[in-house]
């Protein structure tokens, strides 16, 4: 069975501060994998996804992540954070199948200090 | 752009009270998916919809019933509400390439 753990449930980071929010599964072959940002009271934006190609995936609002298939890891990160990132973020992969379900992490939420 | 809809941000039912959940999507998508989302448990797919008519149940379709009659629309169905069905609804859809667009979702109370 496939799985996604994030193994952060709460991170605090400071506005300027790097990021790295991390991201491991379990499935036999190579999935398909997003990254969700989740804003309070809205529904899941995507950020990024990796289907194949290069393993360093660009997304939007200046976020980033590496798919390392040897450490079966997915992690976002972003150089300097903004208070506007605050939210709780989401990794989901998804085997191929054509009903296209997605398994979701249990999130990581993000609070960003002045 | 693209906008999957739900009929109520926020909804309060009383305990045994049938409720619907409504979800749209303007996409022309095939797939649509009914998630539940509680705090610590993260997204759970209650029930999801490949085709018109077609339905297969999630990881926890106990106490919910589904009904897609025609592609645009999914409706989530709470036969008998209880209290341990309050909950964050979430409505998504998806075609080709797995991405799913996610609707604002529906805050339910059952009292």
């Amino acid at each position: 069975a496939q799985s996604v753990t994030q193994p952060d449930i709460h991170i605090t980071v400071s506005e300027g501060a790097s990021l790295e929010l991390r991201c491991n599964y379990s499935y036999g072959a190579t999935p398909y994998l997003f990254w969700y940002v989740q804003s309070p009271g809205q529904g899941l934006q995507l950020l990024l996804k990796y289907f194949s190609g290069d393993t360093l995936v660009q997304g939007i609002k200046g976020f980033e992540a590496e798919f390392k298939r040897s450490q079966s890891s997915f992690n976002l990160r972003k150089p300097s954070v903004h208070w506007s990132d605050a939210a709780e973020y989401f990794c989901a992969l998804n085997s191929g199948g054509s009903n296209y379900k997605l398994t979701f992490g249990k999130g990581t939420l993000l609070t960003v200090n002045p | 752009d693209v906008k999957v809809t739900q009929s109520s941000r926020y909804l309060v039912k009383r305990t045994g009270e049938k409720v619907f959940l409504e979800c749209v999507q303007d996409m022309d998508h095939e797939n649509m998916f009914w998630y539940r989302q509680d705090p610590g448990l993260g997204l759970r797919l209650i029930y999801f919809s490949y085709d018109v008519k077609m339905k297969e149940k999630g990881d926890i379709p106990e106490g919910y019933s589904v009904s897609r009659e025609k592609k645009e629309r999914f409706s989530l169905i709470l036969e008998s509400a209880s209290t341990n069905q309050t909950s964050m609804y979430l409505c998504a859809s998806s075609s080709q390439g797995a991405r799913q667009y996610f609707g604002p979702g529906t805050r339910l109370t059952v009292t």
